[in-house]
């Protein structure tokens, strides 16, 4: 695809279960990020990736939280026993490597925990 | 501590006029990257403009340009010649470090109204 795709667009849950976010960056971008965005607020930065390894996961809320990326492509952020304080809008975004200035975001996952 | 900070939670502005969306940042790290990007209300965030630590001369893209003043620490999106398409969220973020991290620190937005 031309650009990074998330899926699904929008997540419904209940508090307590467990959540899948998807993330397909742009073909060849060697670097992806997660952000989470709550309403009304900036970017918060929960992890990166260089290829498949995590340098930086330094922005991770909790333990509850974690993520993975196979094959240098598709990465997903997993949040265990959701809570409400969990609603918010998760972005995914690439680049070509982490040299490169210019993150490419996706539409995001709207998550909200009831 | 290294925080960005966007003063102005909304700004309105006339179609054609100029408008600046003021940021300032706070970092000790001599290397560092300042980006703008805006989100439309439809959610995705879309790359505007970039300025290293180390360029001599402010950024500029098409009607965006960034006015960089470093002993003030400040990095203020101008628009020029405003359009209606240009209502959107603002955000100004800070990438930091040598090497592999460029993690970004976000400011909380400016919300700018392009009035016809």
């Amino acid at each position: 695809g031309a650009g990074v795709s998330q899926s699904p667009s929008n997540k419904v849950t209940e508090k307590g279960k467990d959540v899948e976010l998807r993330c397909d960056p742009i073909s060849g971008h060697t670097a992806l990020y997660w952000y989470r965005q709550r309403l009304g607020q900036g970017l918060e930065f929960l992890i990166y990736f260089q290829g498949n390894s995590a340098p930086d996961k330094s922005g991770l809320p909790s333990d509850r939280f974690s993520a993975e990326r196979t094959g240098e492509s598709v990465s997903t952020l997993t949040i265990q026993r959701t809570q409400q304080e969990d609603s918010a809008v998760y972005l995914c975004a690439s680049s070509l490597s982490a040299e490169y200035n210019e993150q490419f975001f996706g539409p995001g996952t709207r998550l909200t925990v009831l | 501590a290294q925080k960005i900070t966007q003063t102005q939670p909304g700004m309105f502005v006339q179609e054609k006029e100029a408008v600046t969306l003021d940021c300032t940042y706070d970092t000790s790290d001599p290397s560092y990257g300042l980006f703008w990007y805006k989100q439309p209300s439809s959610g995705e965030m879309i790359f505007l403009i970039y300025q290293g630590s180390y360029d001599q001369q402010n950024a500029t893209e098409g009607r965006y340009s960034l006015n960089f003043q470093k002993a003030r620490k400040s990095a203020n999106l101008v628009i020029s010649a405003s359009q209606l398409g240009d209502s959107a969220m603002y955000f100004c973020a800070m990438s930091l470090g040598a090497g592999n991290n460029r993690k970004l620190i976000w400011g909380l937005g400016t919300s700018l109204a392009v009035n016809p």
